[in-house]
């Protein structure tokens, strides 16, 4: 059984717009999760810590739901730069990376 | 801030050959590991290291693979005897703590096996 489930994508959305991934985990005993982003044939760049219900920084914000095993990521007002895959990474040592969710921010 | 550096940013070598693949890790964090991602693929964990031996490795790091921490800075991947399917990028990684810590990625080197 996977570790995460993510939806693949892509998700297209326009510039402006508010956009939200959803990641599921097996594992209940993960303490802590990661959000990577990666630009094509870069190398995964930490976006969020999220120890606890949750974390927000600047238009982020992190939601993590023990009781059902989810963690979600809210992108608001999303800009162009902000197309890249999004991976959702619990802290369960070695970090897991699956496969994220793509997203390609339109003008 | 600090990052972790990674070099060469592309290697092209001929099968069979040796390569080395050198990293920087932060200079405060004590856990190391190498990751690789072939085109297309996830990033696939190799190796970690603590205290100068490997604490963990997956079914990928066969006998072609292993790593060293020569000196007070760096951390290398030797591949002995490469194959055409070692082609991918390779990823050095740091961590201040391990369980419930945040990786910390390098720029990756790309290895090209011809």
């Amino acid at each position: 059984r996977k570790e995460v489930e993510q939806d693949p994508g892509p998700f297209n959305v326009p510039e402006g717009a508010t956009v939200a991934f959803n990641c599921t985990y097996s594992n209940s005993a993960s303490q802590s999760f990661f959000w990577y982003r990666q630009d094509c044939r870069k190398e995964p760049k930490l976006l969020m810590s999220v120890y606890s219900s949750g974390n927000e920084d600047g238009r982020f914000t992190a939601q993590l739901n023990r009781a059902s095993q989810y963690i979600s990521l809210l992108i608001r007002d999303s800009k162009l730069s902000d197309s890249a895959t999004y991976l959702c990474v619990p802290g369960n040592t070695p970090l897991v990376f699956g496969k994220g969710t793509r997203l390609s921010v339109i003008a | 801030e600090p990052e972790v550096t990674q070099t060469p940013s592309h290697q092209v070598t001929q099968m069979g050959q040796e390569v080395i693949l050198r990293c920087v890790p932060i200079s405060n964090h004590l856990y190391f590991y190498w990751y690789r991602q072939i085109l297309g693929q996830k990033v696939e964990f190799l190796v970690s290291f603590y205290n100068n031996e490997i604490s963990e490795k997956s079914e990928i790091f066969d006998d072609q693979f292993s790593v060293e921490r020569p000196d007070g800075s760096n951390f290398t991947l030797k591949i002995r005897s490469t194959k055409l399917e070692d082609s991918a990028m390779y990823f050095c990684a740091s961590s201040v703590g391990t369980q419930n810590s945040p990786l910390h990625f390098g720029n990756g080197t790309r290895l090209t096996v011809t």
